[in-house]
């Protein structure tokens, strides 16, 4: 199975700010199929990036994909209001498919 | 525009079988292309990947729960359901059922439900 650990847990931004999230898998992704998925409170998981780099329908530009192999990393570039949420990294090459523990974006 | 919702009891006693269906609105399931799977997330913690099922019926489960899991579909119904048998306290989580797309991941999802796993 592979592990994805996500850092930091937590990220202190302000809004404006640009935000970086890692996501570091035990072994080689497949494909690069890792995915990027936004969760606010209360609420399903929202599909955020596919294929590593690729944006889901609907998803602002600010949000973009990159890596390969291990590593993977997920930025906002400026941060709304809205954005301030936990975010989960997936990898979806290998049964089964597993996700990081999740890293939490708070307002400063 | 896809939706899809998940039904089913609320609680359930420790040793029963926890059962939940999702229901498919605005799209077939029997139309191809996708899985139709279960997601669940322990209160304050992380996803896990359950199961999946093909419309055909071919199913694909995560090992560590494949000994206390079904998964099956109605197509009649645009239905899927999950069983989750012997379960504990451990059980106890948000079950969401997703749609597991052409790009092979989760792109819609149930608004989830609470199943709660007590005497």
């Amino acid at each position: 199975e592979i592990v994805l650990t996500q850092s930091p847990g937590t990220l202190s931004l302000s809004p404006g700010e640009r935000a970086t999230l890692s996501c570091r898998a035990s072994q080689s992704v497949s494909s690069s199929y890792l995915a990027w998925y936004q969760q606010k409170p209360g609420r399903a998981p929202r599909l955020l990036i596919y294929g590593a780099s690729s944006r889901a329908t609907g998803i602002p530009d600010r949000f973009s994909g990159s890596g390969s192999g291990t590593d993977f990393t997920l930025t906002i570039s400026r941060l709304e209001p809205e954005d301030f949420a936990v975010y989960y990294c997936q990898q979806y090459g290998n049964s089964p498919e597993t996700f990081g523990q999740g890293t939490k974006v708070e307002i400063k | 525009q896809v939706q899809l919702q998940e039904s089913g009891p609320g609680l359930v006693k420790p040793s029963q079988t926890l059962s939940l269906t999702c229901t498919v609105s605005g799209g077939s399931i029997s139309s191809g292309g996708y899985h139709w799977g279960w997601i669940r997330q322990h209160p304050g913690k992380g996803l896990e990947w359950i199961a999946y099922i093909y419309y055909s019926g071919t199913t694909y489960y995560n090992p560590s729960l494949k000994s206390r899991v079904t998964i099956s579909v109605d197509t009649s119904k645009d239905q899927f359901s999950l069983k989750l048998s012997s379960v504990t306290a451990a059980d106890t989580a948000v079950y969401y059922c997703a749609r597991r797309g052409s790009d092979y991941v989760f792109d819609y999802w149930g608004q989830g439900t609470l199943v709660t796993v007590s005497s």
